[in-house]
């Protein structure tokens, strides 16, 4: 069975773009989160999206956003990107939600120059 | 505010050396406590779920308990494979909304 895929693994911008990443869940998860991982902060709960709804919301500043497709594939979007931005960002499925066990990608390096 | 703190931040065990990570929460609504371990470059993998006071999960030579208030997880002679990032997390569903809050993770090293 294959597990959670996140594209790219790797990735640099420069402060003020955008960047796209993605994921695409175990197959038959509908919920699909997303993560911010720093060595300062350590691991924050962006938001969930669920039936192409998000469902969640952490307390992050609306320059992120996501979606989620009929497919239950996700993809994530930061907007005018800063420096502190740099961080991997993880994606984890679930069959149904926050309450079950997560499973997640090995995520995207995001550096910003 | 959910508040998940685990202690202490970094462990150094010789092998078959056993002993017990913490994680303390300040939740209201909690709905699940889990643990995951992080290796290196790699994402969290799952290791326990626990739902209520008093629950225990046993798997190899790791074993999870929870009481209102905090969660150990106990490795009992663990082996240098064991070496990883150990991360608790909470999943709550308060005014806040319905979320998930990490704790700091705890870097296991064991030493041959």
């Amino acid at each position: 069975k294959a597990g959670v895929t996140q594209t790219p693994r790797y990735l640099i911008k420069t402060r003020g773009q955008q960047v796209t990443l993605s994921c695409s869940p175990i197959s038959g998860h509908r919920s699909v989160s997303w993560y911010q991982q720093t060595p300062g902060q350590g691991l924050q709960f962006l938001f969930e999206y669920f039936s192409e709804t998000q469902r969640n919301k952490g307390n992050f500043p609306g320059r992120f956003s996501g979606r989620q497709f009929s497919n239950s594939r996700s993809e994530m979007n930061v907007s005018t990107l800063e420096l502190g931005d740099s961080a991997l960002y993880l994606c984890a499925s679930s069959r149904t939600g926050l309450n079950q066990p997560q499973h997640f990608g090995d995520g995207t390096r995001l550096s910003i120059l | 505010e959910d508040q998940v703190t685990q202690s202490p931040e970094a462990l150094r065990l010789q092998e078959g050396e056993s002993s017990s990570l913490n994680c303390s929460y300040t939740v209201s609504g909690l709905r699940g406590l889990f643990w995951y371990r992080q290796d290196p470059g790699k994402g969290p993998e799952f290791l326990f779920t626990l739902y209520s006071a008093g629950e225990e999960k046993e798997k190899e030579r790791l074993k999870a308990t929870l009481t209102k208030k905090e969660s150990f997880l106990h490795i009992t002679a663990p082996k240098p494979e064991d070496s990883a990032t150990y991360l608790c997390a909470v999943q709550a569903n308060n005014n806040a909304g319905n979320m998930l809050t990490f704790g700091g993770g705890t870097r296991l090293m064991v030493k041959p």
